[in-house]
């Protein structure tokens, strides 16, 4: 069974910046969210994706966006990155089956420092 | 809203020591707990949880009793390694789309 994989794994962007961050999800699952965590801290919900919808939303600002793909891959796009987006974005994959959540499986995450 | 709380850290035990992280909650619905371990350099990975009421979960010698009357769910352990040394996270979902996690403590386990 393959878990979840992240793409890049480090990256160092601009203030201003745009950035996208990729994900494949574990086999067999159909939901994808991503979490952002601060340093010292512990991840806070950002969105989550179904059947490619937006599935609900954390409280982050629209310059953060994401898309699923038919593949149930997944990829987050922030817009106008500012100096607090430094953090480890971590995606999350689980399944849902007639209304009822596997657990989530995390990847490794993708760590972002804005400069 | 929903949120968790957890003890202070970080916490250093010897190894074979007892470990106990507290951990309460405030949640609008009945919400799953969790428990999540993070390693160093990697994401997160689901340790042990609990559904309903005085369920106990456990995994690797670690467990957690789902206790509603004191909204909590500390994590213990009677004999802790080395190798337990990570990050705890108490987490808590209701409607199973999205976790709510606490700050997480900082467990070091010395020889």
């Amino acid at each position: 069974e393959t878990g979840v994989t992240q793409s890049p794994t480090h990256l160092i962007k601009t203030r201003g910046q745009q950035v996208t961050l990729r994900c494949s999800s574990q086999s067999g699952h159909n939901t994808v969210s991503w979490y952002q965590q601060a340093l010292g801290q512990g991840p806070q919900f950002i969105f989550q994706y179904y059947r490619e919808e937006e599935n609900g939303r954390g409280n982050f600002p629209p310059r953060f966006s994401g898309l699923q793909f038919p593949n149930y891959s997944s990829e987050l796009n922030v817009n106008a990155l500012e100096l607090d987006d430094s953090a480890l974005y971590l995606c999350a994959s689980s399944l849902v089956s007639r209304g009822a959540y596997s657990p989530l499986h995390f990847g490794n995450g993708t760590r972002l420092t804005v400069t | 809203g929903d949120s968790v709380t957890q003890m202070e850290g970080p916490v250093t035990l010897s190894e074979e020591a007892f470990l106990t992280i507290n951990c309460t909650y405030t949640a609008t619905g009945y919400p799953s707990l969790f428990w999540y371990v993070q390693y160093p350099g990697e994401g997160l990975q689901l340790l042990l949880k609990a559904t309903k009421a005085d369920d106990k979960g456990s995994n690797k010698g670690f467990e957690a009793t789902y206790r509603k009357e004191t909204t909590s769910f500390h994590l213990e352990k009677g004999s802790v390694q080395v190798s337990d040394s990570a990050v705890y996270f108490c987490a808590l979902s209701v409607s199973g789309s999205r976790l709510t996690f606490g700050e997480g403590t900082q467990l070091t386990v010395n020889p």
